[in-house]
């Protein structure tokens, strides 16, 4: 049962643009997203995070937006550069520190 | 120190062996947890422990047995494993709750490869 799905398993934006990328949960336990970038035999790094109680978090040209109806995030990078190439993960978090993954979405930023 | 350490980054054990990887932090977080990833897969939740005290275990086979012996360290022993076991083993360490800023902090993992 995956309690947090990214539908998008590739993503593919011009250098500049910006790329969004979503996320779905189902578990309404889920109190804290975060979103990492991964590459290949590293752990993953964290980018952003965000609170149930919040809607929106910015760090520089990293945004995530929560829509806690809909059971949706997104993170939006704005401007794309191409070391943002990557992959992406979604990650939700209950209170009992349960964290959970996404499947990633791989994002190619082409110059 | 804002790291997670795994030791070692690469394992490679027959299926009758015992082995031990090992994770370590010092950044005062008292949860510490194990992920599994295979490739091209999503980390997958194994093990978490809180105020060193087993808090989840997401139905691991026994062959899997961890190990919190202090607030620093985490370990995960490893007896008579299966080819399917190889994948890339994550260490993550955090506070209790998570919190904000980002509170999961992640080993670069070791890759475990079972012959």
């Amino acid at each position: 049962d995956q309690q947090v799905k990214q539908n998008s398993p590739s993503l593919s934006v011009q250098e500049g643009r910006i790329s969004i990328l979503n996320c779905d949960y189902t578990n309404s336990m889920f109190d804290y997203f975060l979103w990492y970038k991964k590459y290949p035999a590293e752990g993953p790094t964290f980018l952003i995070s965000i609170s149930s109680i919040k809607d929106k978090n910015e760090d520089g040209r990293f945004t995530v937006f929560l829509n806690k109806s809909a059971k949706h995030l997104s993170l939006h990078i704005v401007p794309s550069q191409p070391g943002d190439s990557a992959v992406y993960f979604c990650a939700a978090s209950a209170y009992n520190n349960d964290m959970r993954f996404g499947a990633g979405t791989r994002l190619t930023v082409k110059p | 120190d804002t790291e997670v350490t795994q030791t070692p980054k690469h394992l490679v054990m027959g299926m009758t062996n015992k082995k031990s990887l090992k994770c370590e932090q010092h950044m005062g977080h008292r949860a510490m947890y194990w992920y599994k990833q295979k490739a091209k897969k999503p980390p997958e939740l194994m093990f978490v422990y809180s105020y060193e005290k087993l808090s989840i275990n997401e139905s691991v086979p026994s062959r899997f047995s961890p190990e919190c012996p202090n607030s620093s360290l985490l370990n995960l022993h490893l007896h008579a494993l299966q080819p399917e076991d190889s994948a890339l083993y994550l260490c993550a360490s955090s506070q209790v709750p998570p919190g904000e800023a980002g509170g999961y902090t992640f080993g670069s993992g070791t890759r475990l490869t079972v012959v």
